[in-house]
């Protein structure tokens, strides 16, 4: 079946503009995850959803930065007034609810790539 | 300080030779350890993952090993060939909340005809 897809795949935001990120998991995935990938640097965890529920907020870098998957299928991470440092491929990744001896897979999409200028 | 490094952070190698990159984690306690490759522009596909009671685990042309005593992790490359030029990525979930997984940099491997 299909993989994870982000979109927009490029976003070039001016400093200070809003944008948002859309991540749709593969069907039937209870778990979502958001991570913010810096050039050069291996994924660093932002925030975890089961179902509805964020369950996990906590590598959220600033309250300018906000998740939700009303539906609990399709998440956007949206960022508020973005700096330079915003700067990164945010990548989605979804987990099946169970999995072999426990070691539930996650799959990532391809990921979105922000640019602030 | 990331609890998971990888060595060296990149290499070159010719097409049909092997290689061994080397992950060391201090994540405790330990859950497992994957292994992921990243193309450019693509998000990670896992290649291996390992519990804390597997030495080692092989995918086609990828081994990868662990010890758990010693905290690290290689990743051998057999016979490589010019699409396993990537970043390979070392990754390590907590026992206490596995879902949060802990990254190290990756190591990009550039394979030459």
């Amino acid at each position: 079946g299909a993989g994870v897809s982000q979109s927009p795949r490029y976003k070039v935001a001016k400093r200070g503009q809003d944008v948002a990120l859309r991540c749709d998991p593969i069907s039937g995935h209870v778990s979502l995850f958001w991570y913010q990938q810096a050039l050069g640097q291996g994924p660093e965890f932002l925030t975890y959803f089961q179902n509805e529920a964020q369950l996990d907020k906590s590598g959220l870098p600033s309250d300018r930065f906000f998740a939700e998957r009303p539906e609990g299928s399709v998440s956007t991470l949206k960022i508020q007034r973005t700096q330079q440092e915003d700067s990164a491929v945010y990548l989605c990744a979804s987990r099946a609810l169970s999995g072999v001896g426990g070691s539930y897979e996650q799959y990532f999409g391809p990921g979105t790539r922000l640019t602030v200028t | 300080k990331n609890q998971v490094e990888q060595s060296p952070q990149s290499l070159i190698i010719l097409e049909g030779k092997n290689c061994t990159l080397q992950c060391n984690y201090t994540v405790s306690p330990f859950s497992n350890l994957r292994w992921y490759k990243q193309d450019t522009g693509r998000g990670p596909v896992s290649l291996t993952i390992m519990t804390f009671s597997e030495n080692t685990k092989s995918n086609g042309r990828y081994t990868a090993t662990l010890d758990a005593d010693t905290k690290q992790s290689s990743l051998h490359i057999t016979a490589s060939q010019l699409s396993d030029s990537a970043s390979y990525i070392c990754v390590v979930s907590r026992l206490s909340n596995d879902y949060k997984l802990s990254f190290g940099a990756g190591t990009t491997v550039t394979v030459r005809a």
